[in-house]
């Protein structure tokens, strides 16, 4: 699966829209961007995924260059409880099972 | 929405004992997983499953067994239990086909002394 590059910690207003990006400039063909969030001391809940066009959910938008080698995601009004650490992750479909979350962004939405 | 339910948030056993945790998924899922997470280490796989009875090792097997006499159930058995198995365990499923995603429980943090 390819690599992925997220910054460390972001910060938010509450209300104001949260655009976490991603880098995974080596993805191929198959590969699909995904999104996963975990608050603290709970399990990874998945937002959203998508492979070439822009995904909207209830949860979030997923932004995808043309190139697909960035992706944003987007949490159009940001509220406290979206305080998180936020992973992309890019794997093919095909391959492995498991999932390998990096580092991730550290999320904190301020009042 | 996918409900996927851990029997223990929260766990306390003693060095040598069998401990199991339990894991159940209400959405007819083929696939499911038993991860461990611990700082600095993230999130590692023990072992999964594709269907019933059917189990495959992931990455850290040892010291684990597994059991899928349902499909809507997973359940991971610590044989002795043993300090370094003190961890955050997670149990994911997952439909079969195309891109669908893993999904998590809440988790159950397992403490062992």
């Amino acid at each position: 699966d390819a690599k992925t590059t997220q910054p460390t910690s972001m910060d938010c207003a509450e209300g104001r829209a949260a655009n976490l990006p991603c880098n995974h400039s080596t993805i191929s063909g198959n590969e699909y961007v995904y999104w996963y969030r975990q608050i603290h001391s709970q399990g990874p809940q998945y937002i959203i995924h998508g492979l070439k066009n822009n995904e909207t959910n209830e949860m979030a938008s997923l932004i995808i260059t043309e190139d697909r080698k960035s992706s944003t995601l987007i949490l159009p009004h940001a509220t406290l409880r979206d305080t998180a650490v936020y992973y992309c992750i890019v794997r093919d479909f095909q391959g492995a099972q498991k999932l390998v979350f990096g580092q991730g962004t550290r999320l904190t939405i301020n009042p | 929405d996918v409900k996927v339910t851990q029997s223990s948030r929260y766990l306390v056993k003693r060095t040598g004992e069998k401990v199991f945790l339990e894991c159940v998924q209400d959405m007819d899922h083929e696939n499911m997983f038993w991860y461990r997470q611990d700082p600095g280490l993230g999130l590692r796989l023990i072992y999964f499953s594709y269907d019933v009875k059917m189990k495959e090792k992931g990455d850290i097997p040892e010291g684990y067994s597994v059991s899928r006499e349902k499909k809507e159930r997973f359940s991971l058995i610590l044989e002795s239990a043993s300090t370094n198995q003190t961890s955050m365990y997670l149990c994911a499923s997952r439909g079969t086909g195309g891109s669908q995603p893993q999904h998590f429980g809440d988790g159950t943090r397992l403490s062992i002394l």
